[in-house]
C-alpha cells in the first residue's frame, strides 16, 4: 500500500458539476498538502493543513475548497470549474511543514 | 525574491554521460534545498537535498553542488541511465517561508 493514495486517477467534469478528489496517507504525518501541477510551470501550492488546521490558502479562488476531517485525510471539494482548471492536482503529506514531502500519485482532472 | 529559476527546460544526454540541472535562488534565508525525481504518471519523489552548511553532498549516482555565494545549486548524475529519464524539479525554503518554493522542472531524457 502505498504512503499516499489519491482517488480518482482521472476525472473529466462539466463546468457545473459538482466532484471532489480525495488524499488519504497512511504514513503518520502531520501537515497535508494540495497542489496543482500544469504544463511547464512550477508546483503551484494551494492549501496547507497542520494538524487538521488550514495554515495556508494561497489566493485560490473559492471553486476549489478543501476539507481536513482528520490528520490522514484531505479532500478537495470542486464545483463551477472552468476549462483553465484542468492540472493535475496533486496530495502530499510530511512529517512537519518544511521536511521531506511524500506525493502521492495525482488526479488528473479535465474540466469541460 | 521568492522565486527559485531552473534551467534547462529540457535535456537529453547520452547514456553514460553527465547531465547537469541547475537552479538560482535570491531568498538568502532558504536554508533547505531538495531534489525530487517525477515519473510519468507518478508524483514527485525525493531524490536528494542539502542545507547550505556543506558545498556537496553525494548519494548513490546523484550529486549536489552547492554555491552560496552565488545562489545557486545543481544537480549532476553520474554514468547516466535510460531509467533516469524523468522531470527533475529543483525546491528550496526558509527562514519565515517554510513553504517549498518550486522550479519550473527539467525533462531529462538519456538515451540509450
Amino acid at each position: 500500500e502505498t504512503g499516499v493514495t489519491q482517488t480518482p486517477r482521472h476525472l473529466v467534469m462539466g463546468m457545473t458539476n459538482k466532484k471532489s478528489l480525495k488524499c488519504e496517507q497512511h504514513l503518520g504525518h502531520n501537515a497535508m498538502y494540495w497542489y496543482k501541477q500544469s504544463a511547464k510551470k512550477p508546483l503551484e501550492l494551494m492549501f496547507v493543513y497542520n494538524f487538521k488546521e488550514q495554515t495556508e490558502n494561497n489566493s485560490v479562488p473559492s471553486r476549489f475548497s478543501p476539507e481536513c476531517p482528520n490528520s490522514s485525510h484531505l479532500f478537495l471539494h470542486l464545483h463551477t470549474l472552468q476549462p483553465e482548471d484542468s492540472a493535475l492536482y496533486l496530495c502530499a503529506s510530511s512529517q512537519e511543514r518544511n521536511l521531506e514531502a511524500f506525493f502521492g500519485q495525482g488526479t488528473r482532472l479535465t474540466v469541460v | 525574491q521568492q522565486q527559485v529559476k531552473q534551467s534547462p527546460q529540457s535535456l537529453i544526454v547520452q547514456k553514460g554521460g553527465i547531465p547537469i540541472i541547475n537552479c538560482a535562488y535570491e531568498n538568502t534565508a532558504f536554508d533547505y534545498f531538495p531534489w525530487y525525481q517525477q515519473f510519468p504518471g507518478k508524483g514527485p519523489a525525493l531524490l536528494i537535498a542539502i542545507r547550505p552548511d556543506v558545498s556537496e553532498k553525494k548519494e548513490g549516482r546523484f550529486t549536489i553542488s552547492f554555491n552560496k555565494s552565488a545562489k545557486q545549486f545543481s544537480l549532476h548524475i553520474m554514468d547516466s541511465q535510460p531509467g533516469d529519464s524523468a522531470t527533475y524539479f529543483c525546491a528550496a525554503s526558509g527562514g519565515s517561508n517554510y513553504q517549498l518554493i518550486w522550479g519550473a522542472g527539467t525533462k531529462l531524457i538519456i538515451k540509450p
